[in-house]
């Protein structure tokens, strides 16, 4: 079965950097229908897409444009997880992050992605000094 | 980027009623990449509906999921306690991944 495991600090000082791993359990990072993706719930935002990394014959990235300049995404085969990092942090990414798996099945040459199926528990991420 | 606009913000009902939720796009989403999902308190989201209509395992056929182009709707038939909490739609087709700005179900 499919699971998700999130690990990273409840508590970053303003200025210094974030960073949340995933852990992978049923599927592999390197899957190449899959995508690996990062979510954050703030009260003044809602449900913002942060970015996410995927395998298709090599490594793509893409990230939300209001971050791109501070957020990093990758990916470890070796330990089968993906990782987020957000550099200069303010209050504004207060919040609960949550990592995602975008699945899909394959129908020939094509990928039918089916949503967001599996998410992680959730880590709740307060800057603060 | 495609903006999605969910209506109303808060629906109060009471258990047994049949709940209609809207979820609006800026431009035209291929309905096989729209989804909804239910959040509760302390709990991460979880999917109920993908591709507008096709109901996760698992989930109720009291359930349901309509739509295509710019207007999808998400439709509880029978309110059970479990289903008041924060619903959401989102686009998947297109970079960025877009979420609606929800739709809390409250008890009346």
């Amino acid at each position: 079965q499919l699971q998700l495991q999130q690990s990273g600090p409840g508590v970053v000082k303003p200025s210094q950097t974030l960073s949340i791993t995933c852990v992978i359990s049923g599927d592999t990072v390197s899957s190449t229908s899959a995508s690996w993706n990062w979510i954050r719930k703030s009260p003044s935002r809602g449900l913002e897409w942060l970015g996410r990394t995927y395998f298709r014959s090599q490594w793509h990235h893409e990230y939300a444009e209001s971050l791109r300049s501070r957020i990093s995404i990758s990916s470890d085969s070796s330990k089968n997880q993906f990782s987020l990092q957000v550099n200069s942090v303010t209050v504004e990414d207060t919040g609960v992050y949550y990592c995602a798996r975008l699945g899909a099945a394959a129908y020939g040459s094509k990928l039918y992605y089916y949503g967001l199926d599996v998410w992680g528990q959730g880590t709740t991420v307060t800057v603060s000094s | 980027e495609i903006v999605l606009t969910q209506s109303p913000d808060t629906l109060s009902l009471s258990p047994g009623e049949r709940a209609t939720l809207s979820c609006r796009a800026s431009q035209s989403v291929n309905s096989i990449h729209l989804a909804w999902y239910q959040q509760r308190p302390g709990q991460a989201p979880r999917r109920l509906i993908y591709g507008a209509s096709d109901r996760a395992t698992g989930i109720p056929d009291r359930f349901s999921g309509s739509g295509s182009g710019t207007d999808f709707t998400l439709t509880i038939s029978r309110l059970e306690p479990e289903d008041f909490a924060v619903y959401y739609c989102q686009q998947y087709g297109s970079s960025p991944l877009t979420f609606g700005g929800g739709t809390k179900v409250e008890m009346k």
